[in-house]
């Protein structure tokens, strides 16, 4: 069974740092393309960056270029989110999603990001 | 970015009964490689959301012949027949055709 279990959030003041982690279990985590995806409280779905199977292609949205890194690291079968400079809409649930050839196939639960003083 | 634009914001339906959910994309959403990057996520209440069709017309592994997902180039329709409890929830389309992944803002599905 495909597992993606997020960490790392929690309360944070504007211009802090935080780093989400999410753990993979059930698939060969260096095979695939990992994303995250962000859902601020009461809104839609906003993807923020994604990191290929072997790291060599990286993207990022623009609200979050320049501020935030993605990250894997295989041997771990974790993906890792380091965001910096934060702000208050940033606020938001994370979600680690594995992207296949048919799309998001499988998401965490999410961990949930509040950015404010 | 390519704009995604659902309607109805909400819908109620009886039980038994039959929806459809329209998404626009405002770019074409054929890839170079003939392939269309369009789906459909259910995000049940307190839940992640989950991926019911992908590439336009196809059912993800698990899902229910009541949902039916067709269009072409930029507009798009998801079709819910024979309404049960458990769909109820919010609706997104997404694409991934084009850089950054999009999606719509998504409609709010409720039993009568």
């Amino acid at each position: 069974e495909v597992q993606l279990v997020e960490s790392g959030g929690g309360l944070v003041q504007p211009g802090r740092s935080l780093k989400l982690s999410c753990v993979a279990s059930g698939f060969t985590f260096s095979n695939y393309g990992m994303n995250w995806i962000r859902q601020a409280p009461g809104k839609g779905l906003e993807w923020v960056a994604y990191i290929s199977s072997g790291s060599s292609y990286i993207y990022y949205a623009e609200t979050v270029k320049g501020r935030f890194t993605i990250s894997r690291d295989n041997a771990k079968n974790t993906l890792y989110l380091q965001m910096t400079s934060l702000r208050s809409e940033d606020t938001a649930l994370y979600y680690c999603a594995r992207l296949d050839g048919y799309g998001f196939a499988y998401w965490g639960q999410g961990t949930l990001v509040t950015v404010s003083s | 970015d390519v704009v995604m634009t659902q309607t109805p914001v909400s819908l109620s339906v009886s039980l038994g009964g039959q929806v459809s959910i329209s998404c626009r994309s405002s770019q074409s959403l054929v890839h170079n490689n003939g392939n269309t990057y369009l789906s459909w996520y259910l995000q049940k209440p307190g839940q992640s959301p989950q991926l019911l069709i992908y590439k336009v017309s196809n059912r993800f592994s698990g899902i229910s012949d009541r949902f039916s997902g067709s269009g072409s180039g930029t507009d798009f329709t998801l079709k819910i027949s024979r309404v049960e409890p458990d769909d109820l929830g919010v609706y997104y389309c997404g694409q991934g055709t084009q850089y950054p992944p999009t999606f719509g803002s998504g409609t709010k599905l409720e039993i009568k």
